[in-house]
């Protein structure tokens, strides 16, 4: 079945560093690749997302970029302030099938001034 | 436009008591979802809705755990009686049809003591 790998959390970074966030997935065809992310004591909130393939998700200074080559969907930041502080998901919605997502088990950012 | 709403945010109840929880999706939003959040991990389906069908329930531990969703609008997830292993996050989520983006409640934040 598809599932979905994250790097291991927690991550510490200082203020202004850049992030990587590694994900990998397995899926049959073209699934659709999102990021979430979750603030303390929140909901997930939709961050970017990725339809097809050397596709780039962007938002809010963060980006991710579809590799089919490599099933990858890694989420870099060129400068991560404290306020990014929050838990980061990477997801899939298999071809066709929105019904369904599979969740990544979530990585932890900690930003320290 | 309101986001999804679910409540109470938080509940604190004694072991083999019953616990209901309630979530408004986002307006026109005709697939509803209910997630179980375990700390440190990414949300797990539950129930999944089309307007006021379930049409994915295989995860749903259904000796103690019901849904429902009358209407085909707000929908309400019950456990009778909880158990200590039922703490969690519970996560409410909404999708307009044919589209790719799962849109997140708060959450219900239950405390089995």
């Amino acid at each position: 079945g598809d599932s979905v790998t994250q790097m291991e959390g927690p991550v510490t970074l200082s203020e202004e560093a850049f992030l990587t966030i590694n994900c990998t997935y397995t899926a049959t065809g073209y699934p659709s690749l999102f990021w979430y992310v979750q603030y303390p004591g929140e909901g997930l909130q939709l961050l970017l997302k990725a339809t097809k393939a050397d596709d780039k998700g962007s938002n809010k200074g963060f980006e991710a970029t579809y590799r089919k080559e490599t099933t990858s969907f890694h989420l870099e930041k060129g400068s991560v302030q404290v306020s990014d502080s929050a838990v980061y998901f990477c997801a899939l919605t298999p071809s066709g099938g929105y019904q369904k997502v599979t969740f990544g088990t979530g990585t932890k950012l900690q930003v320290i001034p | 436009e309101a986001g999804v709403v679910q409540s109470p945010r938080y509940k604190i109840i004694e072991k083999k008591q019953p616990v209901a929880f309630w979530c408004n999706p986002i307006s026109g939003h005709n697939t509803l979802y209910w997630y179980l959040q375990n700390l440190g991990q990414g949300p797990e389906l539950l129930i999944r809705y089309e307007n006021e069908e379930a049409v994915d329930d295989s995860q749903l531990p259904k000796d103690r755990f019901s849904a429902e969703r009358l209407k085909g609008v707000d929908s309400t997830l019950k456990i009778q009686p909880a158990e200590l292993g039922d703490s969690a996050v519970y996560l409410c989520a909404s999708r307009s049809q044919g589209t790719d983006t799962q849109y997140f409640g708060p959450g219900t934040r239950l405390t089995v003591l």
